[in-house]
Parts: structure tokens; C-alpha cells; sequence
């Protein structure tokens, strides 16, 4: 079975320029998550759906940022415009969001370098 | 106060040493704890985890939770080249469905 798969895996923009990113998650899973990490540090979670409803989006910062999970499978991250700070990897997970310990399934992480 | 905090490292070690890696965390009402380990230009993936107190082992790797301080630890015996990886240390912060994760330790293990 084929994990979360992203794309793409490296990006390079100029600042100000809108970028994109997609999400497949793990079939069946209900639970999808945007991460972003920066160098040397844990990811940190930027936005949850549970099916196509974002559940937690307090942490995406929402004048620049903005996501969609279209019929509660795949999702996108979009980033318009982008910023020198928006330089990162955004990981993208899925879990199947049932009750006990919650496992997530990451992605390989999609790298952003703003110019 | 952050939800976990992780000894941020980064460490070396030979090859056959044991390593230790920890982290702290603040709500008492965690119920389960995990490890992610995360190699160089990957996503993270899950270790292992422990559900409460006590301690849980897989092979070469041992994860336990002291929960009368609040403190997690993952053991790994034998450490091998391969183990070479950052590995972060997460809890389930503010709901059931959320992973608050620490900063990560980056591990090397040197022939």
C-alpha cells in the first residue's frame, strides 16, 4: 500500500510568488494533517481536517496561507505570496483518527526554498 | 511552559554505545506517549510509543515514562550506523487528535 505521498518534493520561488502543495493521504484515513518544520526543529502543526472539515486551524496564518481537502481525500497548501521566512518542509499525515494512541503517517515532506 | 521539551543535543556516539535520549512534558492528563524517528530528508515515522506509565522494549529500543516527573526516555542498545537519524519525542497536546512534538535530538552513530 502506497503512504502519504506529496508533491513536489523540492520547490525554489522568488518572494512574492504563490506556491502550491498537494497530499495524498493513506486510503481509508479520515485525519489529515499540514506540519511545518523548520531546520532543526520539530514540526509544528499548522492545520487538521477531519474529512473535508478543518477542524484546528488556529496555527495557519491565514492572510497568506490557505488549504482545501476537496471530497475528504486529497489536500492542498497554498502559499500566496510567499515570504524570505516561509523557507521550510511542509509534511503533510494522515491518520485514521480513532480513539487510544493516534498514529500519524508522514509524508517525505515537500521543501520550500523562498529566494 | 511548552507542552514537551526535548534535550535538543546533537549527539555522537560509537558504534555499540548505549544512547539516552529525553524529553519532559507538562499536562499530567497525557495518556500516551510516542517516538518518531526522521532520517535526513524524510518524513518523520513512528518508533514506538507507550500508552501510560512504565516501560515498553522492541529489539534494541526502550521507551519509558516516568509519569511522578513528567519525564519520557527512549534507550537504544547497541546503537548501529543505521540508527543515525533525528528522533523527536511526541504527545498527544491539546486533544486526542493532535501530536505536539519536540524539538528532535539529532542522533550520530559513527562507526
Amino acid at each position: 500500500e502506497a503512504g502519504v505521498v506529496q508533491s513536489p518534493r523540492y520547490k525554489i520561488i522568488e518572494k512574492k510568488q504563490p506556491v502550491a502543495f498537494w497530499c495524498n493521504p493513506i486510503s481509508g484515513h479520515n485525519t489529515l494533517y499540514w506540519y511545518l518544520q523548520n531546520l532543526g526543529q520539530g514540526p509544528e502543526l499548522l492545520i487538521r481536517y477531519e474529512n473535508e472539515e478543518a477542524v484546528d486551524d488556529s496555527q495557519l496564518p491565514k492572510d497568506r496561507f490557505s488549504a482545501e481537502r476537496l471530497k475528504g481525500v486529497d489536500s492542498t497548501l497554498k502559499i500566496q505570496p510567499a515570504e524570505l521566512g516561509d523557507s521550510a518542509v511542509y509534511l503533510c499525515a494522515s491518520s485514521p483518527g480513532t480513539a487510544g494512541a493516534n498514529v500519524l503517517t508522514f509524508g517525505a515532506g515537500s521543501r520550500l526554498t523562498v529566494l | 511552559q511548552k507542552e514537551v521539551e526535548q534535550d535538543p543535543g546533537p549527539l555522537s556516539v560509537p558504534e555499540g554505545a548505549i544512547v539516552s535520549l529525553n524529553c519532559t512534558y507538562s499536562n499530567s492528563a497525557f495518556q500516551y506517549f510516542m517516538w518518531y524517528r526522521q532520517y535526513s530528508r524524510k518524513g518523520p515515522e513512528l518508533l514506538m510509543y507507550t500508552y501510560s506509565s512504565g516501560n515498553k522494549e522492541d529489539g534494541r529500543f526502550t521507551a519509558q515514562v516516568d509519569k511522578s516527573s513528567k519525564y519520557i526516555s527512549l534507550f537504544i542498545r547497541d546503537s548501529q550506523p543505521s540508527d543515525s537519524a533525528t528522533y523527536l519525542c511526541a504527545v498527544p497536546g491539546g486533544s486526542n487528535y493532535k501530536l505536539t512534538f519536540g524539538k528532535g535530538t539529532l542522533l550520530t552513530v559513527n562507526p
